[in-house]
């Protein structure tokens, strides 16, 4: 059975740092495209971040380019999200997801991320 | 990567059709056959209905197509039923390898 499990969110600070972490099982992670989308409270989807399978291209909305870094570790079945200059906007469930072709096939139960003072 | 552009509500009744429209620009949903369609439940993670414009994966009803005309993609849903009560998600390849979502489509059925 495919598996995405988040973990690593939180509460903090504006401008402060925070990273994710996703482990996949139940599949070749090591051939997949990987993503972060986020849904802030009582919002919308929003696409984040892609990264390719050997972790060689990563894609960024441009909201966060310069402030998040999508990476992966195959060894590991992991991903990652590392999150600095969080601002109030970045509040949100942030979802980690398989990304067979430009579409998010299998979703992680997702880990929220609250940026507050 | 602006936001496609989805109606805020749609609702039928059980057993009607209904169609979601999702419309994008040449640059997204009018450049490449890779629009997908989510629905999510309140409280719940979203799930994949249609890939590739059309496409439905193995699990998911008949009940639910997609198609494509240009720059709008569309989700309808025949022989509508309680448990299609939810939200829906729009979303294209952009290009350049991202994405964009459209901002959602809250389906009541009456």
């Amino acid at each position: 059975e495919v598996q995405l499990v988040e973990s690593g969110g939180g509460l903090v600070q504006p401008g402060g740092s925070l990273r994710l972490s996703c482990a996949a099982s139940g599949f070749t992670f090591s051939s997949s495209w990987m993503s972060w989308v986020r849904q802030a409270p009582g919002k919308g989807l929003e696409w984040v971040a892609n990264i390719n399978q050997d972790g060689g291209g990563k894609f960024y909305v441009d909201s966060v380019k310069g402030r998040f870094t999508i990476s992966r570790d195959n060894a590991k079945n992991s991903l990652y999200l590392q999150m600095s200059s969080l601002r109030v906007e970045d509040t949100a469930v942030y979802y980690c997801a398989r990304a067979p072709l430009f579409y998010f096939d299998c979703w992680g139960q997702g880990s929220l991320v609250t940026v507050s003072s | 990567q602006s936001a496609l552009t989805q109606p805020a509500s749609v609702s039928g009744s059980p057993g009607q059709s209904i169609t979601i429209s999702c419309t994008g620009t040449s640059s997204d949903v009018g450049s490449y056959t890779l629009v997908s369609w989510y629905q999510q439940h309140p409280g719940k993670v979203p799930k994949l209905m249609i890939y590739e414009d059309r496409k439905r994966p193995s699990g998911v009803s008949d009940r639910f197509s997609g198609s494509k005309s240009g720059e709008t993609a569309s989700l309808t849903i025949s022989g509508l039923q309680a448990e299609d009560e939810a939200d829906y998600y729009c979303c294209s390849y952009a290009g350049s390898s991202t994405l964009v979502f459209g901002g959602g489509t809250k389906l009541t059925v009456l």
